[in-house]
């Protein structure tokens, strides 16, 4: 299974563009790049996932170089709201949580 | 509205007894799954269903039993076998698995307590 590596917290302010970057150097051919966001008390919600290059939706974006050894997720002018926990997941069969990124955005 | 609920919110047990944690899906996914969160911690299989009738250990199987008799059902049964209970615990549902192009929808969850 690829072991992935976050950064354990990171703070930001309100309006910010905040990317958290991923590491996993054992990534196998057919595993997709997923993350996640959990709030406390809750169970985790799916944000965003890429295969290569580069991924887009309503909430963020996902960056993958060529050689998807990493990934990196964008979130474009967070809010307080987004103070969360986020996970990278890499796998196919089987995916495996870290501990993940706590995020706190502040006023 | 699909999605998937966990039942009850929190839940308490006294020692030596068995409980059982409902998870009940409605997006007609083939493959469900039980976590186990503890405090600062990620997330850690317990259990997985790939279709009904079939169920494969996690990696910390020990001290829980599950049932797949409906698709949308997969009860987690944690027992008196279980040393530390206490936990935030998770139910998911994907397509199907093993696609890894397919995430995982996750209820709200259960906490369990022992008192």
């Amino acid at each position: 299974l690829a072991k992935t590596t976050q950064p354990i917290s990171m703070d930001s302010y309100e309006g910010q563009e905040v990317n958290i970057t991923c590491s996993h150097n054992n990534i196998a051919t057919n595993d997709y790049i997923t993350w996640y966001q959990q709030f406390p008390s809750q169970g985790p919600r799916f944000i965003i996932q890429g295969y290569k290059t580069k991924v887009t939706n309503e909430v963020a974006s996902l960056f993958i170089p060529a050689d998807r050894k990493s990934s990196t997720l964008s979130l474009p002018r967070v809010s307080l709201s987004d103070t969360a926990v986020y996970y990278c997941l890499v796998g196919f069969q089987k995916l495996v949580f870290g501990t993940g990124t706590r995020l706190l955005v502040s006023p | 509205d699909g999605g998937i609920t966990q039942s009850p919110k929190y839940l308490f047990r006294k020692e030596g007894q068995n409980v059982t944690l409902s998870c009940e899906q409605n997006l007609n996914h083939d493959a469900m799954y039980w976590y186990r969160q503890d405090p600062g911690q990620g997330l850690r299989l317990i259990y997985y269903s790939q279709i009904v009738n079939d169920f494969q250990k996690g990696d910390i199987a020990e001290g829980y039993s599950v049932s797949r008799e409906k698709k949308e059902s997969f009860p987690l049964t944690v027992t008196s076998a279980q040393k530390n209970p206490t936990a935030f615990y998770l139910c998911a549902s994907s397509i199907k698995q093993g696609s890894g192009n397919q995430p995982q929808h996750f209820g709200d969850g259960t906490r369990l307590s022992i008192l």
